[in-house]
């Protein structure tokens, strides 16, 4: 069975710009997590998604957003970008909301 | 929100010897989970548990929940264990991670 697969897995923008993120889960799995890991804050929640509802959010400004499709896929936004977004963003996938969490390889955004 | 405290923040070991991975939280969780990242930031997923002893290999895990903690044992350490270990824990809503233990396996 493939993994948790996230595209694009590098990318670089500017100040100002926004960007999408993109997040397969595991075939079968309806709940997709998102989280942002930082060298200052380490790992943090930003939301999950199960059966494209909106479960639980993190301590994001609104400027981070999400939504999740029928097929389970899910992507994430972050518009007017802040240096201070610069971070690897991870996506997770599992069975049912609060099951067992497998990871994807991560997105590592750049921000200039 | 629910803390979580990882003990020690850095550990090095020489190939072969054993260690002990402590996180303590601070409220009852539904899920516990340990992950490995490794050095290209791919989260492993070790164990899912929120009560009682697993084990995998050289590596086991028990949780004690009624004492709010965790522990990763890792035995016959080996070069490829090097990396950060997270201890990840969710009460009702969203899942917190502690700030991880820099392992370092020595040859």
């Amino acid at each position: 069975k493939a993994g948790v697969t996230q595209t694009p897995r590098y990318l670089i923008k500017t100040r100002g710009q926004q960007v999408t993120l993109s997040c397969s889960p595991i075939s079968g799995h309806r709940s997709v997590s998102w989280y942002q890991q930082t060298p200052g804050q380490g790992l943090q929640f930003l939301f999950e998604y199960f059966s494209e509802t909106q479960r639980n959010k993190g301590n994001f400004p609104g400027r981070f957003s999400g939504r999740q499709f029928s097929n389970s896929r899910s992507e994430m936004n972050v518009s007017t970008l802040e240096l201070g977004d610069s971070a690897l963003y991870l996506c997770a996938s599992s069975f049912g909301a609060g099951g067992t969490q497998y990871f994807g390889p991560g997105t590592r955004l750049l921000v200039l | 929100g629910i803390q979580v405290e990882q003990s020690p923040p850095d550990l090095i070991l020489q190939e072969g010897a054993n260690s002990t991975l402590r996180c303590n939280f601070s409220d009852s969780v539904n899920n516990l989970q340990w992950f490995h990242q490794n050095p290209w930031g791919q989260l492993i997923n070790l164990f899912y548990i929120p009560s009682g002893t697993k084990q995998n290999g050289r590596l086991s895990a028990t949780t004690v929940a009624t004492e709010r903690y965790s522990l990763l044992y890792i035995s016959s350490s080996q070069t490829t264990d090097s990396g950060v270990y997270f201890c990840a824990v969710a009460g009702n809503n969203d899942m917190r991670f502690g700030a991880g233990t820099r392992l370092t396996v020595k040859p």
